[in-house]
């Protein structure tokens, strides 16, 4: 069982390249998260999506784009990337008031 | 908004000592607690999570306590080892997508 996925592990980006961030979640989950997380800090959500077509906001989505087009996938969208996007990109996933499953991260720096 | 206040930000003890996180939330209808630990360049990964109706819960050398009427859940590690050093952190959860999380413990286990 592979859990939540996702890739690349690190990449770095040069200012106004733009890159998609793959989360991949194999445990049937409707909730799934995109967060950030910068050096010493806790977890800032980015967007969530409750099912598949469904996507909302979170705290911090300026710059990013998502889309759910499948229960399983939710890509994170980045365009026109800007140093203040350096960070470290958790994805998640849960069902209602249960355990959230996390990646491993993707450690992005955009030089 | 509904928030969840973690203390202290750095817990640094003794190994063999005792070691106490508390998180305080704000929103009465939440009915779920999980405790993550977060060791460094990996994603968060549940240790213990707690239920609205459940006033404490252990497993092993970790347990948590939920007081619903003050609002507060706190995590609580005894014969602390080197392994347990950590970022911790608490989230508080209603039976939706919402996932409110703490800004973080970074517990330090002296030898």
């Amino acid at each position: 069982n592979a859990g939540v996925t996702q890739t690349p592990k690190f990449r770095i980006l040069k200012i106004g390249q733009s890159m998609t961030l793959q989360c991949a979640q194999d445990m049937n989950h409707n909730y799934m998260y995109w967060y950030r997380q910068d050096p010493g800090m806790g977890l800032k959500l980015i967007y969530y999506s409750v099912g598949a077509g469904i996507t909302d906001k979170g705290e911090v989505p300026n710059g990013y784009n998502v889309s759910r087009s499948t229960t399983e996938d939710f890509p994170l969208r980045l365009e026109l990337a800007a140093p203040s996007q350096t960070s470290v990109y958790f994805c998640a996933s849960r069902i209602a008031n249960t355990e959230a499953f996390f990646g491993q991260g993707t450690r992005l720096t955009v030089v | 908004g509904e928030n969840v206040e973690q203390h202290p930000s750095t817990l640094s003890v003794q190994e063999g000592d005792s070691a106490v996180i508390k998180c305080t939330y704000s929103d009465s209808a939440s009915n779920y607690f999980p405790w993550y630990k977060q060791e460094l360049g990996k994603g968060p990964q549940l240790i213990i999570d707690i239920r609205s109706n459940v006033g404490e819960k252990k497993d092993q050398r970790i347990a948590v306590t939920l007081n619903k009427t003050a609002k507060h859940f706190s995590l609580h590690i005894t014969e602390t080892q080197p392994e347990d050093s950590a970022v911790y952190f608490c989230a508080a959860s209603k039976s939706n997508y919402q996932l409110i999380w703490g800004a973080g413990t970074k517990l330090i286990i002296k030898p």
